[in-house]
């Protein structure tokens, strides 16, 4: 079975531009949660969602923006780039057997987005 | 506020040494705390997760515990291997929004 998949895999923009991140979980689970890595940090909570309601945000500001779809997948939209915006951003999924609560499931990482703001 | 803090922040062991990770939190309200391999410039594999009510879990040479009263966590590994050079991450599970909360990484080298 395939993984998490986020896409792309990388991104160049430039400040003040717009940029849309994707992600499709493990088939199977309902649950969506965003992270941002900075170099040399642990990842930091964006958001999470389930059976396409937001559940949980983290402390990032109104320019970050999430969605998802009846398939489950996810966006994550981040606009007014930042210089600051540069970031691994990671993708995770659950089962969300917990009714999205998870409170016992795993949480399964993508490769991540690579995002590079000049 | 939970706070997770891992120490050291960088390990450098020779082939074949046991060695324990170590993962500390601030608030014992968790509901389970998850262990994580992050190669450079990848995504995280999840390694070994403990329920709130568990001390314990394994995985091959990865043996996991948790200590909610003191806020730790350990992970030790035994007969360490220049693959297993990667950052090691914990992350805590507090309330019920799926929002883990992670330390910032133990950066482990393994010289042959």
């Amino acid at each position: 079975d395939a993984g998490v998949t986020q896409s792309p895999t990388h991104l160049i923009k430039t400040r003040g531009q717009h940029v849309t991140l994707r992600c499709s979980p493990i088939s199977g689970h309902k649950s969506v949660s965003w992270y941002q890595q900075v170099l040399g940090q642990g990842p930091q909570f964006i958001f999470q969602y389930y059976e396409k309601e937001e559940r949980g945000r983290g402390n990032f500001p109104d320019r970050f923006s999430a969605r998802q779809f009846p398939n489950y997948s996810s966006e994550l939209n981040v606009n007014a780039l930042l210089l600051g915006d540069s970031a691994l951003y990671l993708c995770a999924s659950s089962s969300g057997t917990g009714g999205g609560l998870a409170l016992t499931d795993t949480q399964y990482f993508g490769p991540g987005t690579r995002l590079t703001v000049l | 506020k939970q706070e997770v803090t891992q120490i050291p922040a960088a390990l450098s062991v020779p082939e074949g040494e046991n060695l324990v990770l170590n993962c500390s939190f601030t608030d014992s309200a968790i509901y389970n705390l998850q262990w994580f391999r992050q190669d450079p410039g990848k995504g995280l594999t999840s390694l070994l997760l403990i329920q709130s009510s568990q001390r314990e879990q394994t995985s091959g040479r990865l043996n996991a515990s948790l200590d909610k009263s003191s806020g730790r966590s350990t992970l030790y590994i035994a007969a360490s291997q220049p693959g297993d050079s990667a950052t090691y991450l914990c992350a805590a599970l507090s309330g019920n929004t799926g929002k883990l909360i992670f330390g910032q990484g133990t950066t482990l080298q393994v010289k042959p």
